[in-house]
């Protein structure tokens, strides 16, 4: 069965500061992998997704994530943090794109002023 | 606008009593779920429906129940069997054809036992 891993439940980043959220996958497949936000007591809302193509993909709001099929990885970094990037982060995989999404976890992020 | 709506915002269940969740949904979409969202948990799959007047469970599907009579509608029942029905419940959408486009989430339902 596929799963996701993301490592460390809490990240905290000063204002300005590189953000780095950690995502491993497990899957038999080349997966479909999306990153999601969410704010507190709302849905969650999409930041960006690979499917095919290019492996290094932007997404709103300055976010980017590059999938490393060796590594099977999909981190999400963002060069300079905001306050307003603070919420929780999912990470998600699709093995075939026809199946429901698996969640990891998700990761907490904080920025300090 | 096009978008998946949940109601209530807020629910209070009393000890085995049943109560529904309302997702309708106006994407024109196929596919919905539902998911249940605990603290440090993540999002759990309870059921999925890609086609009308049929669904299959998800990993926790114990204690819940639903019904997909029309492509807009996906209620969850959360049923007096759910021995820790407290949580917070997302119901989203997706296209035919699979998830080129991820998914799209409601606001969710926020559910307390009393």
């Amino acid at each position: 069965a596929q799963s996701v891993t993301q490592l460390g439940s809490h990240v905290s980043v000063s204002e300005g500061a590189l953000v780095l959220l950690r995502c491993n996958y497990s899957s038999s497949v080349p997966p479909y992998l999306f990153w999601y936000v969410q704010y507190p007591n709302q849905g969650l809302q999409l930041l960006l997704k690979y499917t095919t193509g290019a492996t290094l993909v932007k997404g709103i709001n300055g976010f980017e994530a590059e999938f490393k099929k060796s590594e099977t990885s999909f981190h999400l970094t963002k060069p300079s943090a905001h306050m307003s990037d603070a919420a929780e982060y999912f990470c998600a995989v699709s093995p075939t794109g026809n199946t429901p999404l698996v969640f990891g976890k998700g990761t907490r992020l904080s920025v300090i002023a | 606008d096009g978008g998946i709506t949940q109601s209530p915002k807020y629910l209070f269940r009393k000890e085995g009593q049943n109560v529904t969740l309302s997702c309708e949904q106006n994407l024109n979409h196929d596919a919905m779920y539902w998911y249940r969202q605990d603290p440090g948990q993540g999002l759990r799959l309870i059921y999925y429906s890609q086609i009308v007047n049929d669904f299959q469970k998800g990993d926790i599907a114990e204690g819940y129940s639903v019904s997909r009579e029309k492509k807009e509608s996906f209620p969850l029942t959360v049923t007096s069997a759910q021995k820790n029905p407290t949580a917070f419940y997302l119901c989203a959408s997706s296209t035919t054809g699979g998830l080129a486009y991820g998914y799209t989430f409601g606001s969710g339902t926020r559910l307390t036992v009393v």
